[in-house]
């Protein structure tokens, strides 16, 4: 079974430009969350997404940060502009069911450098 | 405000020796526990978990303790193996919400000497 995909892995961008990352999760899996990882610390949850909906979106920061999942399987989270705290690993993670307790599979993540 | 906690960044044990990773919680209404390994350049993958309803999850060389009253756990490895080494993240979540959200602590490295 093909884990969690992401790309790219590594970017480098300055302040104030934009970026996007793209998440494919396990086939089949209902639930998909971004997750930011800030160096030294663990992972935080920006969003969550069953099927292609929204069900918790309440620590990503609207101004600048936006993510879809169209037609319930690939998502892209994108922010604009970007700041300097923005460096992070940006990790995707799946999970089969709707709501309920099931394990999350992560995929590698995405290192983004902001200068 | 951090919800898990992981107060020892780092951990250094000799290979075969018994490795003892601790996590501490102050959110009461946490009900589900779990714990992810990370490699470098990988995302974290699943361990172990144990529910509130136990106070002990084994799995292998795997326990894991859960004590409530001290809103404490620990992952235990026994024997310790030098692929071990890596980062440990504990995490907890609310099962009532259905949301399935994780909340992480900020993990401890762990080194198994040879």
């Amino acid at each position: 079974e093909a884990g969690v995909a992401q790309s790219p892995r590594y970017k480098i961008i300055e302040k104030r430009q934009s970026v996007a990352f793209w998440c494919n999760p396990i086939s089949g899996h209902a639930t998909l969350y971004w997750y930011q990882q800030i160096l030294g610390q663990g992972p935080k949850l920006l969003i969550q997404f069953q099927n292609n909906g929204v069900v918790d979106d309440s620590q990503l920061p609207k101004d600048r940060f936006s993510a879809e999942r169209l037609k319930g399987v690939d998502s892209t989270l994108k922010i604009q502009p970007a700041k300097l705290e923005d460096s992070a690993v940006y990790l995707c993670a799946s999970s089969p069911l709707v709501g309920g307790t099931d394990t999350q599979y992560f995929g590698p993540g995405t290192r983004l450098t902001v200068l | 405000d951090q919800q898990v906690k992981q107060n020892s960044p780092s951990l250094s044990v000799q290979e075969g020796r018994i490795s003892i990773l601790n996590c501490d919680y102050t959110n009461s209404m946490f009900d589900y526990f779990l714990w992810y390994k990370k490699y470098p350049a990988e995302g974290p993958t699943f361990l172990i978990s144990i529910s509130s309803i136990k106070d002990k999850n084994e799995d292998g060389r795997f326990t894991v303790f859960l004590n409530k009253s001290a809103k404490h756990l620990s992952l235990h490895i026994v024997p310790s193996q030098p692929g071990d080494s890596a980062v440990y993240f504990c995490a907890a979540r609310q099962d009532q919400t259905g949301a399935n959200n994780l909340f992480f602590g900020t993990g401890t490295r762990l080194t198994v000497i040879p």
